[in-house]
């Protein structure tokens, strides 16, 4: 099993310009998540789908849009980068609506740079 | 509101102990969660507690939980350079609330 993979690794952007970055998880779970990582403010969340066919925003959804694709994929799309849009962005899933530990598991990021 | 905080930085010498704190604020949190991310990569599950819990311990870390005080600890023996890492604390509502990371630097 891959567990979460993320695509592209790296990318510079240009302000203004769009992009989508794509999550997918081959765990079966229900539920995912992309989060951004700033120094000093952790991993604040963006958006996150409890299940398929359902989204709901995090605590910094402005500038960002998602598409949950099919129970295996969870796609970021940013409409018109902006310099404050520079940060590592993880995408995350996990079995959510089981009882027990329920343990997150994390992609190994996106690195994004909007000049 | 949902705010979970962690001191930024902690420094210690190969050998020691080294203690991270953490405070939640949610009471109904079934389980609390300690994550590590080593450099350039995602968080890892490191440890967890259930909530009916006061300490959890798993080779050389132990979690304290105090639920009165809404805080949660983890403490490392022997603390070697591979500790080297950010840590964070989590609680669990319907979906993950994670602290702001303490990043630990092992020195010689």
């Amino acid at each position: 099993n891959a567990g979460v993979t993320q695509t592209p690794k790296f990318q510079v952007l240009k302000t203004g310009q769009s992009m989508t970055l794509q999550c997918a998880q081959d765990m079966n779970h229900n539920s995912m998540y992309w989060y951004r990582q700033d120094p000093g403010m952790g991993l604040r969340l963006i958006y996150y789908s409890a299940s398929e066919g359902t989204t709901d925003k995090g605590e910094v959804p402005n500038g960002y849009n998602v598409s949950r694709l099919n129970k295996r994929e969870f796609s970021l799309r940013l409409e018109s980068a902006a310099p404050s849009q520079t940060s590592v962005y993880f995408c995350a899933s996990r079995q959510a609506g089981t009882s027990g530990v329920n343990e997150q598991f994390f992609g190994p990021g996106t690195r994004l740079t909007v000049l | 509101g949902e705010d979970v905080e962690q001191s930024l930085f902690l420094s210690v010498r190969e050998g020691d102990s080294s203690v991270i704190n953490c405070t939640y604020t949610d009471s109904s949190s079934t389980y609390l969660y300690w994550y590590k991310q080593e450099p350039g990569a995602g968080l890892q599950l490191l440890t967890y507690i259930f909530s009916n819990m006061d300490m959890k311990q798993d080779q050389r870390l132990t979690v304290l939980l105090n639920k009165k005080d809404k805080h949660l600890s983890l403490r490392i023996a022997d603390t070697q350079t591979g500790d080297s890492a950010i840590y964070f604390c989590a609680e669990n509502t319907d979906k993950l609330i994670f602290g702001t990371g303490t990043r630990l630097q092992v020195f010689p």
